[in-house]
């Protein structure tokens, strides 16, 4: 079992949605992020959180520490928001060095207008 | 303020060689850290500099090294090319003392190594 999971893999919605993307881990994290990678491979850190919420704009990133889990929703959805996305959590090292990512599988969203 | 640079953005090689990528951070971060991104295996971590010492380093074999010299720049190294190396290997840095995955990561754009 992966340590980080996310849900969906693929979700095609149309311009305006709401759109939620889901990620649960199973270790313990200093700290969670959200990813967007766009095709051509740039990736741009979104959001970084330890608990609670955070909002940017149209998104929003939510933490629950003890259900292990977290959220990343878009409203009012624009295709120019057809990207993956990707959650990463921050694990520290049994017996070496210095915190990691460990990196969930991804989630391909596309935006119809 | 310039963000995170890697050269060459693009690279053939063939199985056997040798091939060196670098990574220039965000001025003033001391951070930088490698991961390589395949479409079978996603994003792993590779391994994470500070002030020109690895801090950590993820689970790949010892033909992928790297080193971060005095003015926060980085290269890694990978010898031996293998097919399965083809990936796109990107760099981050962040501003951080202490725990790097606990910090903001700027990404840079990425190196496409291609393994013939």
């Amino acid at each position: 079992k992966n340590e980080v999971e996310q849900s969906p893999q693929n979700l095609t919605a149309q311009e305006g949605e709401f759109i939620t993307i889901n990620c649960s881990y199973s270790v313990g994290i200093s700290a969670l992020h959200w990813l967007q990678q766009h095709p051509g491979g740039g990736i741009v850190s979104l959001f970084m959180l330890s608990s609670g919420k955070k909002k940017h704009g149209r998104l929003i990133a939510t933490i629950n520490i003890q259900e292990k889990h977290s959220s990343l929703h878009i409203t009012a959805s624009h295709p120019r928001d057809s990207a993956v996305y990707i959650c990463a959590v921050s694990q520290f090292p049994i017996n070496f060095g210095n915190e990691k990512l460990t990196f969930g599988t991804g989630t391909r969203l596309t935006i119809i207008p | 303020k310039a963000g995170v640079t890697q050269t060459p953005r693009y690279l053939i090689k063939t199985r056997g060689q040798q091939v060196t990528l670098s990574c220039s951070p965000i001025s003033g971060h001391r951070s930088v850290s490698w991961y390589q991104q395949t479409p079978g295996q996603g994003l792993q971590f590779l391994f994470e500099y500070f002030s020109e010492t690895q801090r950590n380093k993820g689970n790949f074999p010892g033909r992928f090294s790297g080193r971060q010299f005095s003015n926060s720049r980085s290269e890694m190294n990978v010898s031996t090319l293998e097919l399965g190396d083809s990936a796109l290997y990107l760099c981050a840095s962040s501003w951080t003392s202490g725990r790097a995955g606990a910090d903001t990561q700027y990404f840079g754009p990425g190196t496409r190594l291609t393994v013939l």
